[in-house]
């Protein structure tokens, strides 16, 4: 079956740029979709389909999708933006989600 | 603004059934190109799919969990209902239903989620 691996843990200082990745065996020819999670509440998308961005989140929030590693970049990350984020996948009719990785703001 | 609430008991015993409904508020379960899906999240872990169901009735299972899941829709109530049987405590966890839009047989994102209901497996 296809599996997505994240890192545990990022951390980052205030104000700098965060990167997230999400590694697959050719993930570049899939749509990968990335979500926010606090916790006690619900996940909620912040980039679908490799770069887009819902009109809700902040323009920070980018994508970047090829070959074998799918990237969630935060420019100039803020202290709301500690959270843990996953990656998502479609694979062979089956919704496939990365094991999730803790985002510390320092 | 789509809304989506889910119920159902919060503790079930080892063996039984876990049964949730997810009441959809302000968009129409059949709409074309958007499916409808359940997705847990155990304590402290991280999340895992569970199905998803199109207003036809089309469904996707996860694979592992297939043959313990039936994932139905009511159009006229506009819900959709989860069926997990023969529980164990390692079906303990928030479940969570969403929304996902389609394309070409393609799901895509889970753009509206409910709030979550945590469902407990003991005796």
């Amino acid at each position: 079956s296809y599996e997505l691996t994240q890192p545990l843990s990022v951390s980052v200082a205030l104000g700098q740029t965060a990167r997230i990745t999400c590694g697959g065996d050719k993930i570049g020819s899939k749509n990968v979709h990335w979500y926010q999670q606090r916790p006690g509440q619900a996940p909620v998308v912040v980039i679908y389909r490799d770069s887009n961005r819902p009109s809700v989140i902040p323009e920070r929030f980018s994508g970047y999708n090829s070959g074998n590693t799918a990237t969630l970049t935060i420019s100039g990350a803020q202290g709301e933006d500690e959270a843990t984020y996953y990656c998502h996948v479609w694979d062979r009719s089956t919704v496939i989600f990365g094991g999730g990785t803790r985002l510390t703001v320092l | 603004q789509v809304q989506l609430l889910e119920s159902g008991p919060g503790l079930v015993k080892p063996s039984e059934t876990l049964s949730l409904t997810c009441t959809v508020s302000d968009f129409s379960i059949s709409t074309s190109n958007y499916y409808w899906g359940w997705v847990r999240q155990p304590p402290g872990k991280g999340l895992e799919w569970i199905g998803s169901i199109y207003h036809n009735g089309n469904t996707y299972y996860m694979p592992s969990l297939k043959s313990r899941v039936t994932i139905s829709v009511d159009a006229s109530k506009n819900q959709f209902s989860l069926n997990l049987t023969s529980v164990t405590a390692s079906d303990t966890a928030v479940y969570y239903c969403a929304r996902l839009p389609s394309s070409s047989w393609i799901l895509d994102q889970f753009d509206y989620w409910g709030q979550g209901s945590l469902v407990t497996v003991s005796s």
